[in-house]
C-alpha cells in the first residue's frame, strides 16, 4: 500500500510569490495535518483536517491556508512568502482526528529566495 | 503553555548496546499523551512508541521502552540492541488531549549515531 505522498519533493521560490503544497495521505485515512520544520528545529503544527473540515490550527499567520478535498487529498497554501518561509513542510494522515500516531510523507522542501 | 526539552543535541552508542534519549515536558493539563519519532534523512517521520498519561505501565514496542516518570514529567527513549539502521534524529513529542485534534508538540530532537 502506498505512504503518504506529497509533491512537489523540492522548489524555489522568492520573497511574495505564492505557494501550493499537496498531499496525498493513505487509503482510508480520513485526517490529515501539515507541519512546518525548520532546520534544526522540530516540526510544528499548522493545520489539521478531518472529513473535509479544519479541526485544528496552529499559530501560523493568515498567509497560511489549507484545504481537504472529498477523496482527502489535502493542499497547504502560503501567500507572499518570506525568506523565514524556508523549511520542510511534513503532511502527516491518521485513521482519527484525536491520534498523535501520526503517518508522515518525506515533505516538501521549499527554499525562499 | 506546553512545552519539550530534549537536551541532548547529540549521542553516540555502540552498535548492540542500549541507549537512553532523554525528554522532559511541561503542562498542565492531566490528560495527555507522549510519543516518540524517529527522523531519517529521508525527512518523513516514523512513529515509535506512544504513552497516555493513565497509562500505569512504561510503552514497549519491540526494541524501544519508554520510562516515563510522571511527577517527574519525563519520558526517556530506551533502545535496547542499537542497530546501525538507528541513527537518525529522534523527537519527543506530546499531544493534550483536550484539543481533540493532532496537534503534537515536539521537541528540537536528539542525533542519534550508533558507531560500528
Amino acid at each position: 500500500d502506498a505512504g503518504v505522498t506529497q509533491s512537489p519533493t523540492h522548489l524555489i521560490k522568492t520573497r511574495g510569490q505564492h505557494v501550493t503544497l499537496r498531499c496525498s495521505p493513505i487509503s482510508g485515512h480520513k485526517s490529515v495535518s501539515w507541519y512546518q520544520q525548520v532546520l534544526g528545529q522540530g516540526p510544528q503544527f499548522i493545520f489539521q483536517y478531518y472529513e473535509k473540515e479544519e479541526r485544528g490550527r496552529g499559530n501560523f499567520p493568515d498567509r497560511f491556508s489549507a484545504r481537504q478535498f472529498p477523496n482527502y487529498s489535502s493542499e497547504l497554501n502560503v501567500n507572499a512568502l518570506l525568506l523565514g518561509d524556508s523549511a520542510l513542510y511534513l503532511c502527516a494522515s491518521s485513521l482519527a482526528s484525536n491520534t498523535g500516531e501520526l503517518f508522515f510523507g518525506e515533505g516538501s522542501r521549499l527554499t525562499v529566495l | 503553555a506546553q512545552k519539550i526539552t530534549q537536551t541532548q543535541p547529540g549521542m553516540f552508542v555502540q552498535e548492540k548496546e542500549a541507549v537512553t534519549l532523554d525528554c522532559t515536558y511541561d503542562t498542565s493539563d492531566p490528560s495527555y499523551g507522549l510519543f516518540w519519532y524517529k527522523q531519517p534523512s529521508s525527512g518523513e517521520m516514523i512513529f515509535l512508541i506512544y504513552q497516555g498519561s493513565y497509562d500505569q505501565q512504561n510503552a514497549t514496542e519491540g526494541r524501544y521502552s519508554l520510562n516515563f516518570q510522571k511527577a517527574r514529567k519525563s519520558a526517556n527513549l530506551v533502545i535496547s540492541a542499537s542497530q546501525l539502521g538507528d541513527s537518525a534524529m529522534y523527537f519527543c513529542a506530546m499531544r493534550l488531549d483536550q484539543t481533540g485534534a493532532n496537534n503534537l508538540f515536539f521537541g528540537t530532537g536528539t542525533r542519534l549515531t550508533v558507531i560500528p
